[in-house]
C-alpha cells in the first residue's frame, strides 16, 4: 500500500540533544511538509519542500532543519535551539505543491525532558 | 491567504446527518475550500474539496454558498467512527500548500 511512514511513533530525548524525525513516502509525490501540533491546537507549518534539493521555511522554522536529498524522504531535525520541542510532529506529502490534497503520516510524538 | 472560522465543538446523534459550518468571508476567487479531519493521535485525513460547485464523494458532501463566503460539510449518516476534529481550510490554486493554515477546527462528537 502506498503511504507516508513516520518513525518512530514515540521519541524521548534529553534537553540539549538534537533529534531527527524520519518521514518516507512511496506515493511518488513531489511536495512534502512538516507540521507541528501542540495539545488542543491546530497544525503549524515548520518547513516544506516542493522538489528535491529545495525547501522553504514555514511559520515556525526556528530551531528546526530539514533536507530533501531524495524524493521519497524529508527528515526533520529538531535542534537544541528549539525552545519548546515537545510536541506531536506530522509529515505530509502532496502530488504537487498546488491544488492537490495532503496525505499525512500518523505522526511522531516527541518528548524532551 | 483567507482565514476560516469554525465552531469549536458540535454534537451529533449516530445515524443522523452531521452539518459542520465554516466561514471564509475573505476568500478570493482562486481559492479552494478543503476539509480534513483528525482522529485522536493520528494524522489528518483528507475528506473533500471544492471551488464553487457543491461536491460529493464517498465520505461527505460539500455545500458552498453562492457568494463563497461560507461552506458546510455534510456527513450524511454519522457513525461513532466519525468522531474527530474537522478542519476547514482555504488554499490558492497553484499556490504552495506551504501557506496552508490549519486552525483549531471543530471537534465533532457522535453520540449513540
Amino acid at each position: 500500500d502506498g503511504g507516508i511512514t513516520q518513525s518512530p511513533k514515540y521519541l524521548f530525548r534529553k534537553e540539549g540533544q538534537n533529534v531527527t524525525l524520519s518521514c518516507e513516502q512511496n506515493l511518488n509525490h513531489d511536495a512534502m511538509y512538516w507540521y507541528r501540533q501542540d495539545p488542543g491546537q491546530g497544525l503549524r507549518l515548520i518547513y516544506y519542500s516542493q522538489i528535491v534539493n529545495d525547501f522553504q521555511k514555514g511559520d515556525i522554522a526556528e530551531g528546526y532543519s530539514v533536507s530533501r536529498e531524495k524524493k521519497e524522504s524529508f527528515p526533520l531535525t529538531v535542534t537544541s535551539a528549539q525552545k519548546n520541542p515537545t510536541a506531536f510532529y506530522l509529515c505530509a506529502s502532496s502530488m504537487e505543491a498546488g491544488n492537490s490534497p495532503l496525505h499525512f503520516g500518523n505522526g511522531t510524538r516527541l518528548t524532551v525532558t | 491567504d483567507a482565514k476560516t472560522t469554525q465552531p469549536p465543538s458540535m454534537d451529533c446523534a449516530e445515524g443522523r446527518a452531521a452539518n459542520l459550518p465554516c466561514n471564509h468571508s475573505t476568500i478570493s476567487g482562486n481559492e479552494y475550500v478543503y476539509w480534513y479531519r483528525q482522529i485522536h493521535s493520528q494524522g489528518p485525513q483528507y475528506i473533500i474539496h471544492g471551488l464553487k460547485n457543491n461536491e460529493t464523494n464517498e465520505m461527505a458532501s460539500l455545500i458552498i454558498t453562492e457568494d463563497r463566503k461560507s461552506s458546510t460539510l455534510i456527513l450524511p449518516h454519522a457513525t461513532l467512527r466519525d468522531t474527530a476534529v474537522y478542519y476547514c481550510i482555504v488554499l490558492n490554486y497553484g499556490g504552495s500548500q506551504g501557506n496552508l493554515i490549519f486552525g483549531k477546527g471543530t471537534k465533532l462528537s457522535v453520540k449513540p
